[in-house]
Parts: structure tokens; C-alpha cells; sequence
């Protein structure tokens, strides 16, 4: 059974560089076509997708974080990774990984603050 | 960009309750639209894809319809465990897929 596992800092400063990874279990993540996103949720807010990247390494981002994010993928250790640039209280959220649209892991919170 | 309406934003029903919940699309999807189910603390679960589509697992008093700017998710007859917010989510627009607003649904 595939799982995934966000991982990372739960508090950046700002200015920082917000940095996360995604560990798959139970299967590879190079098999079965699929793309592997980012998906964030502001406190009490509604669902912001993020961007996603493809086992081949294509990625593709939301536009309004474009110049901010950059998704990477690791085959070799079975994960996939977010990194987003210059942060503000504004990217206060919780982080999710996802497999497609049918596989989410659990979230992280990532709290943005000096 | 896509955007999506979802409609009503808080809906309050009771137990055994027929809901219907609308996802609007600024412009046509043909059926690439999925419901997600949202409890709170926990990750979105996907309910339907492909506009119809249940998703396996999901209980049959789950349906969804609809194709091109209009969409539907009906509960049957609502349980306990369906109070939880819902989302919509376009897959058409590539590469933004992006989500309605969510719709609250609330034990009356």
C-alpha cells in the first residue's frame, strides 16, 4: 500500500528558504505515469496547488508561486522535494504531497515567523 | 486562469438528508473535475474523479454529475461521518489545477 510522508522544518524565518520532502513507501516513484504535487492550506482557508513534477523530472508550477518554487524529484531515495524562496507569513500553511489526485500524505505545518 | 464557484459556501442538513453541492467552472472542463472530502486536521480524500466517477472505497450515497461549466456532488442520505467541508478541483487547465472554494457542511 503507497504511502507519502511530508517531512521538513516546521518553522522558517522569513526571507528563508521553505524546504520539504515528500517520502514514498510502498511503492516506486518512478513507476505508474504519475505526477507527484505540492498542494498548501492556509489556517482555516481553502485548498492552493502548488505545482507538480513528473517521475521524468518535468515540473510544473502555479503561476502566482512560479518565481518562488522549485519541486525536485529523487528516485533513488523514493522522494520528492519543495523549495520555496523568499517566504513571508503569507506561506504560513500546511503543506501537502500528493500522488496524483488520489493519494495524499498527512500535511505539515509550516509556520513562517521571526 | 480556471476559476471555480462552489455553491452554497455552508450548508446545514440533518442526519438522512438529500444535499447537493455546485461547482462552477469559468469556463467549460468537459469532465475533468474531482471531489474531495474534507475532515477537520486531516488530508483532503478523494470522493469522485472524472466528474463521475466514485472513487473506489467511497460510499455509493456519493455521486457526482455534470460536464462543461456545471457540476454536481450529491449525498444521498447524509451520515454522521459526511460532516466535513468539500472541494471541487478542475483538471482541465493544465498546468494549474486549481480548487473551488470549499463548502462547508454543518449538522443542523
Amino acid at each position: 500500500q503507497v504511502q507519502l510522508q511530508e517531512s521538513g522544518p516546521g518553522l522558517v524565518k522569513p526571507s528563508q528558504t521553505l524546504s520539504l520532502t515528500c517520502t514514498v513507501s510502498g511503492g516506486s516513484i518512478s513507476s505508474g505515469g504519475y505526477y507527484w504535487s505540492w498542494i498548501r492550506q492556509h489556517p482555516g482557508k481553502g485548498l492552493e496547488w502548488i505545482g507538480y513534477i513528473y517521475y521524468s523530472g518535468s515540473t510544473y508550477y502555479n503561476p502566482s508561486l512560479k518565481s518562488r518554487v522549485t519541486i525536485s524529484v529523487d528516485t533513488s531515495k523514493n522522494q520528492f522535494s519543495l523549495k520555496l524562496s523568499s517566504v513571508t507569513a503569507a506561506d504560513t500553511a500546511v503543506y501537502y504531497c500528493a500522488r496524483g489526485i488520489d493519494l495524499w500524505g498527512q500535511g505539515t505545518m509550516v509556520t513562517v515567523s521571526s | 486562469d480556471i476559476q471555480l464557484t462552489q455553491s452554497p459556501s455552508f450548508l446545514s442538513a440533518s442526519v438522512g438528508d438529500r444535499v447537493t453541492i455546485t461547482c462552477r467552472a469559468s469556463q467549460g472542463i468537459s469532465s475533468y473535475l474531482a471531489w474531495y472530502q474534507q475532515k477537520p486536521g486531516k488530508a483532503p480524500k478523494l470522493l469522485i474523479y472524472a466528474a463521475s466517477t466514485l472513487q473506489s472505497g467511497v460510499p455509493s450515497r456519493f455521486s457526482g454529475s455534470g460536464s462543461g461549466t456545471e457540476f454536481t456532488l450529491t449525498i444521498s442520505s447524509l451520515q454522521p461521518e459526511d460532516f466535513a467541508t468539500y472541494y471541487c478541483q478542475q483538471l482541465n487547465s493544465y498546468p494549474l489545477y486549481t480548487f473551488g472554494q470549499g463548502t462547508k457542511l454543518e449538522i443542523k
